[in-house]
């Protein structure tokens, strides 16, 4: 079974700018979670989808916003880039509960 | 890497030694907690879960034993190897935020041959 995709792996936006990453989650899963990765916060719950519907958010402001299609892919968004955003963004699928959360590479996200 | 900034504790052992990596978790309501290795340039990867009704799970190699009286965590790795060298974080969920994970700040295990 093909585990959590990520695409792009590599991005370089510039401040201002938006940008959109996408998840592909293992098949059968219908959860997916976004982190966001830094070496100053560490991993930091960004948001989770289920069955196409928002069921946790974290702190962050609402420049990061995401959805999920009824195939189960989500997708982030981040708006109006600062340099801050540069991180690790990672998502993660499970199928849902309190089943094992299994993550992707990640798209790494730098902010000029 | 990734985590860098934050000063994480190492621990540095001896190839074929055990290793015991610790972590403290915050909520009391969390009842499912977990553990991941992260390799330099990808995404964690699970190594081994429990669940607050056991103390104790065994995987290969590794065991984890979960103390909830004092809220703490700990992953043993036997007979070290030199791939078992990443950064390892617990985890932690319950309640009705099963989807959100919170993660420990990790720690960095270096294996020399």
């Amino acid at each position: 079974k093909a585990g959590v995709t990520q695409t792009p792996r590599y991005l370089i936006k510039t401040r201002g700018q938006q940008v959109t990453l996408s998840c592909s989650p293992i098949s059968g899963h219908r959860s997916v979670s976004w982190y966001q990765q830094t070496p100053g916060q560490g991993l930091q719950f960004l948001f989770e989808y289920f069955s196409e519907t928002q069921r946790n958010k974290g702190n962050f402001p609402g420049r990061f916003s995401g959805r999920q299609f009824s195939n189960s892919r989500s997708e982030m968004n981040v708006s109006t880039l600062e340099l801050g955003d540069s991180a690790l963004y990672l998502c993660a699928s499970s199928r849902g509960g309190s089943d094992t959360q299994y993550f992707g590479p990640g798209t790494r996200l730098t902010v000029l | 890497g990734e985590n860098v900034g934050l000063h994480l504790p190492t621990l540095s052992v001896q190839e074929g030694d055990n290793s015991i990596i610790n972590c403290a978790y915050s909520n009391s309501a969390s009842d499912y907690f977990i553990w991941y290795k992260q390799e330099s340039g990808k995404g964690p990867q699970f190594i081994i879960d429990i669940r607050s009704n056991m103390d104790k799970r065994q995987g290969q190699r590794v065991t984890v034993l979960l103390n909830k009286t004092v809220k703490h965590l700990s992953l043993q790795i036997a007979a070290t190897q030199p791939g078992d060298s990443a950064v390892y974080f617990c985890a932690e969920t319950g309640g009705t935020s099963y989807g959100k994970l919170t993660f420990g700040q990790g720690t960095i295990l270096t294996v020399h041959p």
